[in-house]
């Protein structure tokens, strides 16, 4: 059974700084995986989706990696801004027409202005 | 603004009641997903709908019961539900695995009293 984590739970970054969000998972043979931004008592957005033969995804300031092999992907934000505060979601669809995406619990970002 | 758009945004029901939750998106998407979200944790899905039928129950109670009257239209059914269920919910949809994100909802909040 797949499953997905993310480190750190939580991060407080000033106004600027360059971050970088993780995310792991246990069963390499995923088929895409995707990053999700929420905001308090709001739907998810999607950011950044990776296919499986794909290394990187970039959107604007967003740059989203994956290595199957180790198991993790990291998202990058350049330059972060407070408009960027919400917490971060990946998670893996780890079977082809599954439709089913394992989620990690999130990393809360706030950008201090 | 999302483009895909869940009636009510907040709903307050009795055990006893009946109510149902509306999602529809007019993207062309084929595949549509509720989800259950508690507070601080991940989407959890719940059904999938492709083509308008049922692909995936994740051994949903059947106090909750989903219906797709159309490819632009999904409801989730409520009847006799219990103060656990409370939480928010989101319905996606996608135009299909394996290269294309899900889009979501801004979900409606349920409490049960």
């Amino acid at each position: 059974k797949q499953e997905v984590t993310q480190i750190p739970a939580a991060l407080s970054v000033p106004e600027g700084e360059n971050l970088v969000l993780n995310c792991s998972f246990t069963d390499s043979a995923i088929y895409n995986l995707q990053w999700f931004r929420q905001d308090p008592g709001k739907g998810l957005t999607s950011l950044l989706l990776i296919q499986s033969s794909q290394r990187e995804q970039t959107s604007g300031r967003l740059n989203a990696s994956l290595d199957k092999s180790s198991g993790r992907s990291t998202l990058y934000i350049a330059a972060s801004q407070p408009g960027d505060s919400a917490t971060y979601l990946c998670a893996a669809d780890s079977g082809a027409g599954s439709y089913q995406l394992t989620f990690g619990k999130g990393t809360k970002l706030s950008v201090i202005p | 603004d999302t483009e895909v758009t869940q009636t009510p945004k907040h709903l307050v029901m009795g055990m006893t009641n009946k109510k149902s939750l509306k999602c529809e998106q007019h993207m062309g998407h084929r595949a549509m997903y509720w989800y259950k979200q508690k507070a601080k944790k991940p989407p959890e899905l719940m059904f999938v709908y492709s083509y308008e039928k049922l692909s995936i129950n994740e051994s949903v109670p059947s106090r909750f019961s989903p219906e797709c009257p159309n490819s632009s239209l999904l409801n989730l059914h409520l009847h006799a539900l219990q103060p656990e269920d409370s939480a928010l919910y989101l319905c996606a949809s996608s135009q299909g695995p394996p290269d294309q994100p899900q889009h979501f909802g801004d979900g409606t909040r349920l409490s049960i009293l």
